[in-house]
């Protein structure tokens, strides 16, 4: 059974504070690993997918890499508007098209 | 890029009521559709697979009698709660993904927040 898991459940962390959110997973074969965020009351905000080990994806602030066994969300500099949950989730190479989706991290960024 | 919208985005009901929630995907075609469930402070979860033009694949423990879920067309798939008691309380959000191209992320609604009274 795949399963993700997303630590830590929650961050306070300090404008301009860098900081790393990570994502364990385990899956029968990786067809993709996809980061998004979610704002309070919204639907989740697509960031990222990775596809395979050593791959690298970048936006703004923020900069998703990818292992075997895990993902981290690096975080560079934050604002106050990045304060939101991040959610990773897997989708497998075979059976079950929908994603899998971990717990989620609670960032705050406090100015 | 891609929009999916979800309404209504709230909705507020006596308990035994039935409630219909719309999804559409507004600039792609999706032959399958997702509906999640999510709870205060949880993370999403799948209730079932909506695939245009057949019946719905749904996941464990969800009840396909109390959720009915139709897909008639490549942009439109419709969740509908039958007689929504309390339990049933919760926030929906749907999902497609572009049809052509499978490796395309999901895209998301905003979501619909049910309260049934």
């Amino acid at each position: 059974e795949d399963q993700v898991t997303q630590s830590p459940e929650a961050l306070r962390l300090q404008e301009g504070e860098s900081s790393s959110l990570n994502c364990s997973y385990t899956v029968s074969g990786l067809r993709g690993l996809f980061w998004y965020r979610q704002d309070p009351g919204k639907g989740p905000e697509f960031l990222f997918t990775l596809y395979s080990a050593g791959e690298e994806k970048e936006k703004e602030r923020l900069k998703a890499t990818l292992t075997k066994k895990e993902s981290f969300l690096h975080i560079t500099a934050p604002k106050p508007e990045d304060s939101a949950t991040y959610l990773c989730a897997v989708r497998p190479a075979t059976g079950r098209r929908a994603l899998t989706f971990g717990s989620g991290t609670r960032l705050q960024v406090q100015p | 890029g891609a929009v999916v919208s979800q309404h209504p985005s709230w909705v507020i009901c006596k308990s035994g009521t039935s409630v219909k929630i719309e999804c559409r995907s507004l600039d792609f075609q999706a032959t399958t559709m997702f509906w999640y469930r999510q709870f205060p402070k949880q993370s999403l979860m799948l209730m079932a697979t909506s695939n245009e033009g057949s019946k719905a694949t749904y996941e464990q423990g969800v009840e396909k009698d109390k959720f009915l879920i139709n897909h008639a067309s490549l942009t439109l798939s419709t969740l509908t709660v039958t007689s929504a008691h309390p339990e049933d309380s919760s926030f929906y959000i749907c999902s497609a993904r572009d049809s052509e191209y499978s490796n395309q992320p999901q895209h998301f609604g905003d979501g619909t927040r049910l309260s049934i009274l």
